[in-house]
């Protein structure tokens, strides 16, 4: 089916390591996103694309990574990752940047 | 399911009554606004949008209002349903950014 998907949906690691949280999406939508989702706070944007190998910088971007070397996929990396970092990342796309965003049902990442 | 709407307000209806969930919005330069609709251990839905050139959107048992005076927009939902139990959230754009509200938790009493 078409949609968006996010891999793995759940994920515990410790400190210190490397993880990458994948996102596919089968729209062809040129905008792509990750936020992330914790108790007291609204959704934050972590990083965004506006269309393949083009990437910017959220609100809240440090201590992460991505690429976008194809339009479909979205990988976000944790490249040492921190407690402070555990959370719930959604993935979304959009056709226009702006416009309504189709977000995926998210990763529930736990940090020891 | 999400532990993320624990210390959210929440909004409790009687099935088949409307529910109206408010949200203030901060900057008055916004000019598009978005509804979404979470349930537990889902991504966010979206509702419905309205741009800031208008005051009323009607969707499916789902209508939008903007009052851009006093910076208030709200989600009125028709004939309160259980499927309807969700976190509810609005989203302004102000140029190239879109900042999300915390959200209300709509509770359907039976």
């Amino acid at each position: 089916d078409a949609g968006i998907t996010q891999s793995p949906r759940y994920k515990i690691t410790e400190t210190g390591r490397q993880v990458t949280l994948m996102c596919h999406q089968t729209w062809s939508h040129s905008y792509m996103f990750w936020y992330r989702q914790d108790l007291g706070h609204g959704l934050r944007l972590i990083y965004y694309s506006a269309a393949a190998d083009i990437t910017d910088k959220g609100e809240v971007p440090d201590g992460y990574v991505v690429s976008r070397s194809k339009t479909e996929n979205f990988p976000l990396t944790l490249e040492s990752a921190t407690r402070s970092q555990t959370s719930v990342y959604f993935c979304a796309s959009s056709e226009d940047g702006p416009g309504p965003q189709h977000f995926g049902d998210g990763t529930r990442l736990s940090i020891l | 399911g999400e532990s993320v709407g624990l210390h959210l307000p929440t909004l409790s209806v009687q099935e088949g009554d409307n529910s109206i969930i408010n949200c203030a919005y901060s900057n008055s330069a916004s000019d598009y606004f978005i509804w979404y609709k979470q349930e537990s251990g889902k991504g966010p839905q979206f509702i419905i949008d309205i741009r800031s050139n208008m005051d009323k959107r009607q969707g499916q048992r789902v209508t939008v209002l903007l009052n851009k005076t006093v910076k208030h927009l709200s989600l009125q939902i028709a004939a309160t349903q259980p499927g309807d139990s969700a976190v509810y959230f609005c989203a302004e754009k102000t140029g190239d950014k879109i900042i999300f509200g915390k959200g209300t938790r709509l509770h359907i009493l039976p």
